[in-house]
């Protein structure tokens, strides 16, 4: 049963365009939200958070948005860059779960030049 | 430099096997995990760890065990190994209790293959 899911494995985007990946998830209880950068062979970094009490985070090229009626959230990054492309992961932190957090299957991004 | 590294990162057994994953924080972190990275892409929780409490996910064998010789370290054993336990484990760490601006660090990954 995926609590975090996400919907679409594959998004390609033109380098100076925006990149909009979206993540769902069913558990009310999470109260803590984060993007993770993905490359090859590499470790998750993390990329930008935000607290279920916000409907908004921004840093920089990057901006998390929270609709927790619609138990959605969406990461746009503006403009798109060719060295953006990895795959990127929503993790939720369940309020009753400790830090343990909870992914979804990613979605690859191909930024083209 | 790294902050959080964790060895070896490939690793080819037999079946049957006894491993361990080694992983090491210098971030003085007070809480440390392992995830795994199963075939289907899917990065899931194993193990939740600081000096007072281990968490773990109900889903993870009992051949699986984390040992933490002190806060900075947390290895990961493996008894009997089996073909379905090949993927990647990812080691990871942080402070506190996650909230705005806080987040996990992880490793770069063990690679383990099972033959």
């Amino acid at each position: 049963d995926q609590q975090v899911k996400q919907n679409s494995p594959s998004l390609s985007v033109q380098e100076g365009r925006i990149s909009i990946l979206n993540c769902d998830y069913t558990n009310s209880m999470f109260d803590y939200f984060l993007w993770y950068k993905k490359y090859p062979a590499e470790g998750p970094t993390f990329l930008i958070s935000i607290s279920s009490i916000k409907d908004k985070n921004e840093d920089g090229r990057f901006t998390v948005f929270l609709n927790k009626s619609a138990k959605h959230l969406s990461l746009h990054i503006v403009p798109s860059q060719p060295g953006d492309s990895a795959v990127y992961f929503c993790a939720a932190k369940n309020n009753n779960a400790g830090n343990m957090l909870t992914f979804g299957g990613g979605t690859r991004l191909m930024v083209k030049p | 430099d790294t902050a959080v590294s964790q060895t070896p990162k490939y690793l080819v057994t037999q079946m049957g096997n006894d491993k361990s994953i080694k992983c090491e924080q210098n971030l003085g972190h007070d809480t440390m995990y392992w995830y795994k990275q199963d075939s289907k892409k899917f990065l899931k929780i194993m193990f939740s760890y600081n000096n007072k409490e281990l968490i773990i996910n109900e889903t993870v064998p009992n051949r699986f065990s984390p040992k933490s010789p002190d806060k900075a370290h947390l290895n990961l054993h493996i008894n009997s190994l089996e073909l379905g336990d090949s993927a990647v484990y990812f080691c990871a760490s942080s402070r506190g209790v996650l909230s705005s601006g806080n987040t996990i660090y992880f490793g770069e990954g063990s690679w383990l293959t099972v033959v």
